[in-house]
């Protein structure tokens, strides 16, 4: 049983179209995030839910938007894709307690061409 | 706000070497620190965390870390590597108070035979 799944693993669209990442986790966890990472390996928050609510929101364009249904899942959709985008997008969760850290999920690498 | 600096992007060693991965990181409040690997074509797996109490935390794969307040370091050791710890790591710290997770920019362990 996955504890943090994203879905699809590899992603291949043309600039300008709109995509969805999924993230899904069973552990448990009431909050969520996801995470850029760059060519360079460089993480970055992009945004973190808690119990649905947005609670993180760095700066990051507009054209990203996170949904969270319920505590167990959080998408991110983008719009008008740019080349820029091209990056591998993880979805992690972690308890409320503090300093279990996070689980994270496999990636999904997102290349805009 | 706290941040993270891993102070070397490469580190190449042969195997059954050991090999220490150095971790500093700043904030003006108590931290959780942790580190993290990453395999190629995957998600993140935590290694150790220290939270509190001995110094000295013991994780998986035969790493271990040593937190030091003084010096706010945090680094990563192995006394004999294993081609198979070739990996992109990562040291991370979070506050007590929001659990926000930043990350360093990750060291590229290569293990050589």
């Amino acid at each position: 049983d996955t504890a943090v799944s994203q879905t699809p693993k590899y992603l291949v669209t043309q600039m300008g179209n709109d995509k969805s990442i999924k993230c899904e986790q069973n552990l448990g966890h009431d909050t969520m995030y996801w995470y850029k990472q760059d060519s360079k390996k460089f993480l970055k928050i992009m945004f973190s839910y808690n119990n649905k609510e947005l609670i993180i929101n760095e700066t990051v364009p507009n054209r990203f938007s996170p949904k969270s249904p319920d505590k167990a899942h959080l998408n991110l959709h983008i719009n008008s894709l740019e080349l820029g985008d091209s990056a591998v997008y993880f979805c992690a969760s972690s308890q409320a307690h503090r300093g279990l850290g996070y689980t994270f999920g496999s990636g999904t690498r997102l290349t805009v061409v | 706000a706290q941040s993270v600096t891993q102070l070397d992007s490469q580190v190449p060693v042969f195997e059954e070497a050991p090999v220490e991965l150095r971790c500093n990181y700043s904030s003006s409040v108590s931290v959780y620190l942790f580190w993290y690997v990453q395999y190629p074509n995957q998600g993140l797996q935590l290694l150790l965390k220290y939270l509190s109490g001995s110094t000295l935390v013991k994780g998986i794969n035969g790493f271990e870390a040593e937190f030091n307040k003084s010096q706010t370091s945090f680094h990563l050791r192995k006394p004999s590597v294993h081609i198979s710890d070739t990996a992109e790591y990562f040291c991370a710290v979070s506050d007590l108070i929001s659990n926000d997770m930043r990350f360093g920019a990750g060291t590229r362990l290569t293990v050589k035979p």
